[in-house]
């Protein structure tokens, strides 16, 4: 069985502070790792994700995540925060043998608010 | 396109009702799936499909009745509502292509209160 841990159900960082969020992950094969965001009052948007291959991954509006499997961990960065960022951010896996990208284990997410 | 779109928005439910979360995509994706979202939470599948006329359940299934008569659409059923099943419902799409990582998109959502 999968699972995913997010440190730090809260986050706080000054505008143009680097933004470093938590996530390690458990599974018995290498996994599909995924770091979703949620606005308020909407759905989740796709961030990034990693696959296979090179394990520092880019994504959308300046977030990168690297994959570190002798730590277990998909930590998701950005180098200045912006306050466009402030949402809740959520980490997945996915098995690779059971399926691709389906049936996601979510972890319980992070809420990062950007102080000015 | 209009994406992933639920219906309705917010909706309010006595113990014992049923109702049913409407769900339609417009981008012929094969997969569709219905999470929860529950606070400390995070999100927890509750039945997924992988085409029409084939559905499986999640993590979560109990109070829940699926089915997928076309591609466009999946429903979620509430048989009996129980305020246990207060929540945020999402649903969620993407091309199915057996093991390739596609992305997928998700609703809205759609808050309900049982009360």
């Amino acid at each position: 069985a999968q699972s995913v841990t997010q440190l730090g159900s809260h986050v706080s960082v000054s505008e143009g502070a680097l933004v470093l969020l938590r996530c390690n992950y458990s599974s018995s094969v290498p996994p599909y790792l995924f770091w979703y965001v949620q606005y308020p009052n909407q759905g989740l948007q796709l961030l990034l994700k990693y696959t296979t291959g090179a394990t520092l991954v880019k994504g959308i509006n300046g977030f990168e995540a690297e994959f570190k499997k002798s730590e277990t961990s998909f930590h998701l960065t950005k180098p200045s925060a912006h306050m466009s960022d402030a949402a809740e951010y959520f980490c997945a896996v996915s098995d690779p043998v059971a399926g691709g990208n389906e049936k996601l284990t979510f972890g319980t997410g992070t809420r990062l608010t950007i102080i000015p | 396109n209009a994406g992933v779109t639920q219906t309705p928005k917010f909706q309010v439910l006595k113990t014992g009702q049923s109702m049913t979360l409407q769900c339609a995509q417009d981008m012929n994706h094969e997969y569709m799936s219905w999470y929860r979202q529950d606070p400390g939470m995070g999100l927890r599948l509750i039945h997924y499909s992988v085409g029409a006329g084939i559905t499986d359940q999640g993590e979560v299934p109990n109070g829940y009745n699926v089915s997928r008569s076309t591609t466009e659409d999946f429903p979620l059923r509430l048989l009996s509502a129980a305020p246990s099943q207060t929540s945020v419902y999402f649903c969620a799409s993407s091309p199915y292509s057996g093991g390739a990582v596609e992305t997928q998109y998700f609703g809205p959502g759609t808050r309900l209160l049982v009360l």
